[in-house]
């Protein structure tokens, strides 16, 4: 069966730009996460969702992070006004619900220059 | 608010050794816990989920053990193999909250 998938699996970008990391999770998973990770650390939580809402969005950074998931299923994470620190590895995550055991995609390097 | 500490930061055995990697918690309230793996530009690989009320998880060559009172879980591989070579991360996850992920142990098995 199909694992959780991400796109691109590369993204370059110039500070001050737009960009969106797009997440396809597991069918029939509930809950989404996503988290950024930085060379040598391990992910730092960014937002869950439950189906379509956001039930936690306490470890997005700022205001320029935003993430949505319309239809319950495929989530994109936004992020307006790139910085240099925002280059990261953003990875996703799926579970059938909080708690579960999480299955993780291969994640988004994104790079600001 | 809960904090995670993986140790050793590094380790490096040859091949055929048993080793132990060690996941300290300061938050004793958790729900679980869970191992994973991840390869060098990869995503993270699930290896064992502990639930709370659980002392020890097996898997093959993996055995995962729980002390939620003092705060430790340790991941025990029999026998590495140069395939086992990876970044080894513990998440725990409290109740109603999300995973806190540990910065992981980067394992080398040498031929």
């Amino acid at each position: 069966g199909a694992g959780v998938s991400q796109t691109p699996s590369n993204k370059v970008t110039e500070k001050g730009k737009y960009v969106e990391l797009r997440c396809d999770p597991i069918s029939g998973h509930t809950a989404l996460y996503w988290y950024r990770q930085s060379l040598g650390q391990g992910p730092e939580f960014l937002i869950y969702f439950q189906g379509t809402g956001a039930a936690d969005d306490s470890g997005l950074p700022n205001d320029r992070f935003f993430a949505v998931r319309p239809e319950g299923s495929v989530s994109t994470l936004k992020i307006q006004r790139t910085e240099r620190g925002d280059s990261a590895v953003y990875l996703c995550a799926s579970s059938q619900g909080l708690g579960a055991s999480q299955y993780f995609g291969p994640g988004t390097r994104l790079l600001v220059l | 608010k809960q904090e995670v500490t993986q140790i050793p930061a590094a380790l490096s055995v040859p091949e055929g050794e048993n080793l132990v990697l060690n996941c300290s918690f300061t938050d004793s309230a958790i729900y679980n816990l869970q191992w994973f793996r991840q390869d060098p530009g990869k995503g993270l690989t699930s290896l064992l989920l502990i639930q709370s009320s659980q002392r020890e998880q097996t898997s093959g060559r993996l055995n995962a053990s729980l002390d939620k009172s003092s705060g430790r879980s340790t991941l025990y591989i029999a026998a590495s193999q140069p395939g086992d070579s990876a970044t080894y991360l513990c998440a725990v996850n409290n109740y109603g909250q999300n995973f806190v992920f540990g910065p992981g142990t980067r394992l080398s098995v040498l031929p």
